[in-house]
């Protein structure tokens, strides 16, 4: 079982700020890292997998890097709106065959309009 | 098509009652997998399946068990309903590649009384 680690647990942000929280695991048997997001009474929903150390990855607003290396992955949200508002998951999988997915206990988002 | 889809989205047990919460996906996904979402835990990893026939434990096992008779269904069983069980539970798919990304249910609630 990879630990992953989520800082903050939680954040609030004024409309318009840009935002950026942490998902840490073990850089050893490091494979690939998941980010979903999951707003309240919805299903989680990928953003990005990302494998490269390095790999830098954008939806929108919304952007990813990964240091497989040092172990930790950075979520940044640029201009902050209320619809940004949800719970932001990360997952490491550990190897290329695993079905195994164990997700970080989350950073809760929460924009002020 | 369909994606994932579960049933019932709505069951209230009483303690010690047995129920089996349904879950299918019409996408070909080899992975499959139950999660429960509990305040402050995030989602939980319960069981999990690499394809049909296979079936291993995750994070919080106890009190359910899981087959996989099927590529297509992955249901989940509670043999004797407790309070501590109380949750949502969402089903979860995916291709067999550790770089494809998972798709949820919509969840089903559980009160156990």
């Amino acid at each position: 079982i990879l630990n992953v680690e989520q800082s903050p647990q939680s954040l609030h942000v004024q409309e318009g700020d840009s935002t950026n929280f942490t998902c840490s695991f073990p850089s050893s048997n490091f494979y690939a890292l998941h980010w979903y997001r999951w707003e309240t009474a919805k299903s989680p929903e990928a953003l990005f997998v990302m494998t490269l150390n390095g790999d830098e990855k954008k939806k929108g607003r919304i952007s990813a890097t990964l240091n497989t290396k040092e172990g930790y992955s950075y979520l940044y949200i640029k201009g902050s709106q209320p619809e940004d508002s949800a719970t932001y998951l990360c997952a490491p999988r550990g190897s290329s065959n695993t079905g195994k997915l164990i997700f970080g206990q989350g950073t809760t988002l929460q924009v002020k309009p | 098509n369909a994606g994932v889809t579960q049933t019932p989205k709505f069951q209230v047990l009483k303690t010690g009652q047995s129920m089996t919460l349904q879950c299918a996906q019409d996408m070909n996904h080899e992975y499959m997998s139950w999660y429960r979402q509990d305040p402050g835990m995030g989602l939980r990893l319960i069981h999990y399946s690499v394809g049909a026939g296979i079936t291993d434990q995750g994070e919080v096992p106890n009190g359910y068990n899981v087959s996989r008779s099927t590529t297509e269904d992955f249901p989940l069983r509670l043999l004797s309903a407790a309070p501590s069980q109380t949750s949502v539970y969402f089903c979860a798919s995916s291709y067999r590649l550790a770089t494809s990304e998972q798709f949820f249910g919509p969840g089903t609630r559980l009160t156990v009384l």
